[in-house]
């Protein structure tokens, strides 16, 4: 198993463009979530989803679109990039949901000029 | 929602000394407790959790201990060794319920060879 994949490791962006930040897991997990990290502020929840079909809003939305059309991937969508989006984004699933092992992807360290 | 707080920010212990590593939450309702590990470059790993129906769990050298009346938990590491450098995060479940986890802001713990 690959376990949780992340793509791309490293992306640089201009302010206003957009992106697509991709996470996919090959464990048939149904919980998938997306946090972002930054300095001195832990890790925090951006969206998540609790199975094909279904997302809702984490702690921080503003600004990302996600869309859960197969169990197996979990895109995350940045509209129009802004510098406070400067941050790592991570990735993670587990099977049934917050009370059990998150499995974390390496992470896509994003820099908005 | 959810409040957690870490503390120290930061740790350095001498490698064969203990290291412990407190949270506090919000919610008399919350009802587990993980511990992740982030190596540098690395998302987090769990490595060890606790629910909120024990008090004590442990598993080698490291132990997690909940004190539910005061609403907190820690983090004991015996025996540091080199490997035990890396930033570690407390969790809690951000609401009554199974989809939303809230983490603390993270310990950068370093052993002093």
């Amino acid at each position: 198993n690959a376990g949780v994949t992340q793509t791309p490791k490293f992306q640089v962006l201009k302010t206003g463009q957009s992106m697509t930040l991709q996470c996919a897991q090959d464990m048939n997990h149904e919980y998938m979530s997306w946090y972002r990290q930054d300095p001195g502020m832990g890790l925090r929840l951006i969206h998540y989803s609790v199975g094909a079909g279904i997302t809702d809003q984490g702690e921080v939305p503003n600004g990302y679109n996600v869309s859960r059309s197969t169990t197996e991937d979990f895109p995350l969508r940045l509209l129009s990039a802004a510098p406070s989006q400067t941050s790592v984004y991570f990735c993670a699933s587990s099977y049934g949901g917050v009370q059990e092992t998150q499995y974390f992807g390496p992470g896509t360290r994003l820099l908005v000029l | 929602g959810e409040n957690v707080e870490q503390h120290p920010s930061t740790l350095s212990v001498q490698e064969g000394d203990s290291a412990v590593i407190k949270c506090t939450y919000s919610d008399s309702a919350s009802n587990y407790f993980p511990w992740y590990k982030q190596e540098l470059g690395k998302g987090p790993q769990l490595i060890i959790d606790i629910r909120s129906n024990v008090g004590e769990k442990k598993d080698q050298r490291i132990a997690v201990t909940l004190n539910k009346t005061a609403k907190h938990f820690s983090l004991h590491i015996t025996e540091t060794q080199p490997e035990d450098s890396a930033v570690y995060f407390c969790a809690a479940p951000a609401e009554r319920g199974n989809e939303k986890l809230t983490f603390g802001t993270g310990t950068r713990l370093t052993i002093i060879p």
